[in-house]
């Protein structure tokens, strides 16, 4: 069975400085990668998912993650954050050709003005 | 309005007592799912379902039943609701058709408190 692990579970980070989220999955066999972003009180919503093809992926609002195979990572980054990216993130996986998601336990990034 | 949709957004229930959460999806998306939220254990799976009278276990299947009749309804319900079942459930649907991009709409949550 597949499994995420995200080893932060907060994340402060001052505005306009870069911030990476960590994401390390296992898994015998191909994946799908994806991370999500919730807004406080809201559901979650997709920013980025790697399904094949390039390893570096764009996703919404400026973030971007890159496929490590070798190091079994999803790590998510972005270069200058906004007080509006405060929210938890989650990684999560699936099988390949698989529709269930199997999630991280998030990480909750944390902006300081 | 199109999307997903959860009602009711927040319910408090007794110890015992039987509780259905409604989800509801306007995309005619094949794979609903159902997940709870608790601090420290992320989102886990509890039921999903790949179209209309199928359905399967996910992580954390006990003391719940789903039933899908309609596609565009997934219901949860809680059979006799207990303490440890507090939290925030989400609903959510994928498209599975041909060229599917795999990725999950979630609807705006239930947040479940059992005393």
């Amino acid at each position: 069975a597949q499994s995420v692990t995200q080893l932060d579970s907060q994340v402060p980070v001052f505005e306009e400085a870069p911030v990476e989220l960590r994401c390390n999955y296992s898994s015998s066999v191909s994946v799908y990668l994806f991370w999500y972003v919730q807004y406080p009180n809201q559901g979650l919503q997709l920013l980025l998912k790697y399904l094949s093809g390039s390893t570096l992926v764009k996703g919404i609002n400026g973030f971007e993650a890159e496929f490590n195979k070798s190091q079994t990572s999803f790590h998510l980054r972005k270069p200058s954050v906004h007080i509006s990216d405060t929210a938890e993130y989650f990684c999560a996986v699936s099988l390949f050709g698989n529709e269930k998601l199997t999630f991280g336990t998030g990480t909750r990034l944390t902006i300081i003005p | 309005d199109a999307g997903i949709t959860q009602s009711p957004r927040y319910k408090i229930t007794e110890t015992g007592r039987q509780v259905t959460l409604m989800c509801h999806q306007t995309w005619s998306h094949s794979y609903m799912f159902w997940y709870r939220q608790d601090l420290g254990h992320g989102l886990r799976l509890i039921y999903y379902s790949a179209a209309a009278d199928i359905t399967d276990k996910g992580e954390v299947p006990d003391g719940y039943v789903v039933s899908r009749s309609k596609t565009e309804n997934f219901p949860l319900t809680l059979e006799s609701a207990t303490r440890s079942q507090t939290s925030v459930y989400f609903c959510a649907s994928s498209d599975s058709s041909g060229g599917g991009s795999y990725e999950q709409y979630f609807g705006p949550g239930t947040r479940l408190t059992v005393t």
